[in-house]
This record gives structure tokens, sequence and C-alpha cells, in this order.
């Protein structure tokens, strides 16, 4: 089975550049790589996707490499309001279905002032 | 609005009582899903479907089960109710061309006594 690994926390400061990475050795050939906010008691919602090299948005950046074993959520000039848990999806390649979709653990991002 | 409606939203029912949470989307996707959500956990996965009559299971589909009988509901049904199964559950969908952009729900929390 895919499994993805996150670090389980983070700390930064207001106005800091934060970089969240992602592990997920078994990533199937046609997935994508997607990134979801959540904060307390409500749903995930989707932040930023992509498939290889590196994809930008409004709100974050998110850099695979060539391998795509990893990837890299970066979350420029972070405020308080960007304190919540992070997840990184991935499609689970094993007997070839990528339907079963599994979440990582997450990564609290929690920012102080 | 594109929306994943869950129903109820809180519930406190007690062991063995069936009971059935629904789950609608409004935007034609042919996935859907259902997670828990326990802390320490993060998101696992309950059921999934890929279409109208097509469902699989995910990594804890032990003592739910589900239908999918038109496309935009998935009721999730627990039986017979066991107090490791007070969580928090989302419902969601994705058009399988987006990749795995993922719709959730408000979430349902459930507690079984």
């Amino acid at each position: 089975l895919a499994k993805t690994t996150q670090p389980i926390s983070m700390d930064s400061y207001e106005g800091q550049e934060v970089n969240i990475t992602c592990s997920h050795n078994n990533i199937a050939t046609n997935d994508y790589i997607t990134w979801y906010q959540q904060f307390p008691s409500q749903g995930p919602r989707f932040i930023i996707q992509g498939y290889k090299t590196k994809v930008t948005n409004e709100v974050a950046s998110l850099f695979i490499p060539a391998d795509r074993k990893s990837s890299t959520l970066s979350l420029p000039r972070v405020s308080l309001s960007d304190t919540a848990v992070y997840y990184c999806l991935v499609g689970d390649n094993y007997g070839g279905a990528t339907n079963k979709l599994i979440f990582g653990t997450g990564t609290l991002l929690a920012v102080q002032p | 609005e594109a929306q994943v409606t869950q129903n109820p939203r809180y519930l406190i029912t007690v062991t063995g009582k069936k009971l059935t949470v629904t789950c609608s989307q409004n935007m034609n996707h042919e996935y859907m899903s259902w997670y828990r959500q326990d802390p320490g956990l993060g998101l696992r996965q309950i059921y999934y479907s890929m279409n109208v009559e097509v469902t699989d299971k995910g990594d804890v589909p032990e003592g739910y089960k589900v239908s999918r009988k038109e496309k935009r509901n998935f009721p999730l049904i627990l039986e017979s109710p066991s107090p490791n199964q007070t969580s928090l559950y989302f419902c969601a969908s994705r058009q399988v061309s987006s990749g795995n952009t993922i719709y959730f729900g408000e979430g349902s929390w459930l507690t079984v006594v």
C-alpha cells in the first residue's frame, strides 16, 4: 500500500515562508499529488495539485522532484490564519487501483505572532 | 453552489441501534467516499464508490455498509453501532478526470454510547 509520511508538526512566525515535505514512495504513475488544508471540525479544503516539477497558485507553490517520491508544499508569508493541519494526498497503486485515496497523517502548522 | 451535504451533522445514539448518515453531492461527480477522523489518526477511508452500483472497501470498512443507487447519493450505514465508531465522519466526492481534487462535506459528529 502506498504510504505518505509528513512531519507531525511545524512551528512558524507570521511573515515567514513555510515548507512542508511529504514522502510518497509508491505513488502511481498516473496520479497527482494534492495538498489539503483542514481547520478544526471542518472538512479538508483543496490547496494545490500537481503532477511534476512546480505548480503555483494564489496561495501556495508545490515542488515535485523528477522521481515524484516526495513533494513540498510552500506557503509564502504565513499569517495566523494559516494555522491548520496540512495533508498530502496521493493515489494508491496497490493492485493498480488508484482510487483508494490515502491521506497522510497530516502536519499541524502553528503560526505565532 | 457546489456542495457535499451530510446529515445529520451531530448524533448521539446507543450501541446496536442502526443508523444511516446521508451524503449528497450536486456536482455530478462519479467518485464518492467516506472517511472517519479520530484524534492522532488523520483521515482514514471507509468505503469509496467509482460510480453507481460500484463500491469498494477503504482502509477501515469493518462495521460499515454503503450503497450507491444514485449518482448523487452515497449513504453510510452502521448496522449495529459500537462505541469504537464514535468519530467525526466526512463524505467526499470528486470528478475522476480532475485528479485528486476532492470536495468534502462539513462532517458528521457521531457518538455511540
